[in-house]
């Protein structure tokens, strides 16, 4: 089947140290997004790739990086994690163009100790 | 700006009663508007949507409608069942080039046998 898939699925790093989460799909979609969700909190768009176009959120921390080195696959890098980050993260696809259906990976619920 | 408010839970409903989650939402324009859910251990998974006012969007017993009036988009279901437990969202999409969602802060529904 056709998806989104994220490793690991639970991740935890130290304070400070570099952490890098994974996403791939199988759905050859342009576009892919990543999403932090605190504890019963809203899933909050961080930034998102159109093809290679990068395209960041105003209000996210320059702590947090992203790479996309094909169609399939994309990285969410933190590099100097702090106790805040603790959260999950989520990864979607979605065609181009503002009708097309947002489809989630499972998330990496990432702890920072 | 945009937002989406929802009914906070944790809603706990008996077997087979009747369901309402609120939704209300503030945007310029007229948007989409969705509800994902989230299963326990799982991404979000679209449940419904809507395009334009009075829309009506269906899947799985449950409904919502676009009413631009109230800007409101209340998800029902007449009769819900223990499988239904899960985390439900009712999210936005403005109009635009863009294709990025805002979500509420989502509604703990719990169905007892």
């Amino acid at each position: 089947d056709a998806m989104v898939i994220q490793n690991p699925r639970y991740q935890v790093t130290q304070f400070g140290k570099p952490v890098t989460l994974s996403c791939s799909q199988t759905l050859n979609h342009n576009v892919m997004y990543w999403y932090q969700q605190k504890s019963s909190q809203a899933p909050k768009l961080l930034f998102h790739y159109y093809d290679k176009d990068f395209n960041n959120e105003a209000d996210t921390p320059d702590n947090f990086q992203s790479r996309r080195p094909n169609t399939s696959f994309c990285f969410l890098d933190i590099r100097s994690p702090g106790l805040g980050d603790a959260a999950m993260y989520l990864c979607a696809t979605s065609g181009a163009g503002t009708d097309y259906e947002q489809y989630f990976g499972p998330g990496t619920r990432l702890t920072v100790t | 700006g945009n937002s989406v408010t929802q009914m906070e839970g944790p809603v706990t409903l008996s077997e087979e009663a009747f369901l309402t989650i609120n939704c209300t939402y503030t945007a310029t324009g007229y948007p989409s508007l969705f509800w994902y859910v989230q299963y326990p251990g799982e991404g979000l998974q679209l449940l419904l949507k809507a395009t334009k006012a009075d829309d009506k969007g269906s899947n799985k017993g449950f409904e919502a409608t676009y009413r631009k009036e109230t800007t409101s988009f209340h998800l029902e279901k007449g009769s819900v069942q223990v499988s239904d437990s899960a985390v439900y969202f009712c999210a936005l999409r403005a109009r635009g080039a863009t294709n990025k969602l805002i979500f509420g802060t989502g509604t703990l529904l719990a169905v007892q046998p």
